[in-house]
């Protein structure tokens, strides 16, 4: 069965450092996984997907993460962050096994200080 | 491209009754899934639909049911709410093709407090 693990539910950066939100999933078949984030009062956006191939994705406003098979995770980061950041991010899982069903993780709340 | 529309945005209902949510897909989608957002759970898959059928669905009791229509419109239904019901429910739509590798598009939510 999939699972997703997001370590740390806040992480505080201040504004212009790295970001890094830590993502570990579980699946019995070759993963597709993905980073949302959610804003207050707003439905999820993707910031990016992994599917196959090249295992460092690239996504909106700068963010990237890399798929580490042998690590099981999917590590989030962004080298300088900016104020808009601040919001809940959220990795997902899904496999063919799955059904057309996606796992999310609890979600990690980031906050940036001035 | 018109994005994922729910309605309401916001219901107040009372232990017992019973609710109807809406979610109109993106134009050409044809997969819609449901989620349930708490506090307390995160984001809990409920069920997801394709061309009118329901292909997978999460583990939550019979009175949580749906249906999509003939357009990919979708309802989601709760009978004798209770107050742990309380949530923000998300509807995402996908064209549905791509399989597990779909990329889902979420609507705003619908805001559920049952009191």
């Amino acid at each position: 069965a999939q699972s997703v693990t997001q370590l740390g539910s806040h992480v505080s950066v201040s504004e212009g450092a790295l970001v890094l939100l830590r993502c570990n999933y579980s699946s019995s078949v070759p993963p597709y996984l993905f980073w949302y984030v959610q804003y207050p009062n707003q439905g999820l956006q993707l910031l990016l997907k992994y599917t196959t191939g090249a295992t460092l994705v690239k996504g909106i406003n700068g963010f990237e993460a890399e798929f580490k098979k042998s690590e099981t995770s999917f590590h989030l980061t962004k080298p300088s962050a900016h104020m808009s950041d601040a919001a809940e991010y959220f990795c997902a899982v899904s496999d063919m096994g799955g059904g057309f069903k996606t796992i999310f993780g609890a979600g990690t709340r980031l906050f940036v200080k001035a | 491209k018109a994005g994922v529309t729910q309605t309401p945005r916001y219901l107040i209902k009372t232990r017992g009754q019973q609710v109807t949510l809406s979610c109109s897909p993106i134009s050409g989608h044809r997969s819609v899934s449901w989620y349930q957002q708490t506090p307390g759970q995160g984001l809990q898959f409920l069920f997801e639909y394709f061309s009118e059928t329901q292909r997978n669905k999460g583990n939550f009791p019979g009175r949580f049911s749906g249906r999509q229509f003939s357009n990919s419109r979708s309802e989601m239904n709760v009978s004798t709410l209770e107050l742990g019901d309380s949530a923000l429910y998300l509807c995402a739509s996908s064209s549905g093709l791509a399989g597990a590798s779909d990329t889902q598009y979420f609507g705003p939510g619908t805001r559920l407090t049952v009191l």
